[in-house]
């Protein structure tokens, strides 16, 4: 099976900052990674598939690149609304851990 | 508007049988695949299960030989048979819309319905 880490498991940052979180998958799942955002107590909502692909109607400010094992998401400026919960997910559908934002 | 809307859900003695439903609405072309994923209290999410068009399913090692999945796509319905249930079994079980643009991604999720398993 594939397993997947994120990094770090939770971050603390300033609106307008940007920030970064890493997914690594334990073998090659070429650009097969998928980005979710999860608030308290909502379903989990697409941001970016296929690795870099910004779902439809989801803010410029969310990136994301990255092939073989090593992903990256950005948000560009963090703004209060983006405190969440992030996953990443691979191919086989299975989850990463999560990072958890917070505003500083 | 499209929507998929849980049910089902509820407290369960372990060793006990649940079936969740998944009510579909607002898109009406067959979808290529639908997925259960669940998320213990304070914990990650769990892919559960998932189901493609013509009946081929995949199940997580976790619920392999317990849980059923299947589709009605004439009464756009999602279904999740639970059998034998377990304490780690506790969970929001959302299912979820097979994306059009990616392979594996989901794009539609439901609120979610909350099973408990206690005794």
């Amino acid at each position: 099976d594939i397993q997947m880490t994120q990094s770090p498991s939770s971050l603390s940052a300033s609106v307008g900052d940007r920030v970064t979180i890493t997914c690594q998958a334990s073998q090659d799942i070429i650009n097969f990674l998928n980005w979710y955002q999860q608030k308290p107590g909502k379903a989990p909502k697409l941001l970016i598939y296929d690795a870099s692909n910004l779902e439809t109607g989801v803010p410029s400010r969310f990136s994301g690149s990255g092939s073989g094992t090593d992903f990256t998401f950005t948000i560009s400026s963090l703004q209060p609304e983006d405190i969440a919960t992030y996953y990443c997910q691979q191919y086989g559908f299975t989850f990463g851990p999560g990072t958890k934002v917070n505003i500083k | 508007e499209v929507q998929l809307v849980e049910s089902g859900g509820g407290l369960i003695q372990p060793g006990g049988s649940l079936r969740l439903s998944c009510a579909a609405s607002g898109f009406t072309s067959s979808v290529k695949y639908m997925s259960w994923v669940r998320q213990a209290p304070g914990k990650g999410l769990e892919w559960v299960s998932v189901i493609y068009t013509g009946g081929r399913t995949f199940y997580a090692d976790s619920v392999k030989g317990r849980f059923t999945i299947s589709r009605d796509d004439s009464k756009n319905t999602l279904s999740l048979q639970m059998n034998s249930l377990r304490a780690e079994d506790a969970a929001v079980y959302y299912c979820a819309r097979g994306s059009r643009s990616s392979s594996y991604a989901f794009d539609v999720w439901g609120q979610g319905t909350m099973v408990t398993v206690s005794s």
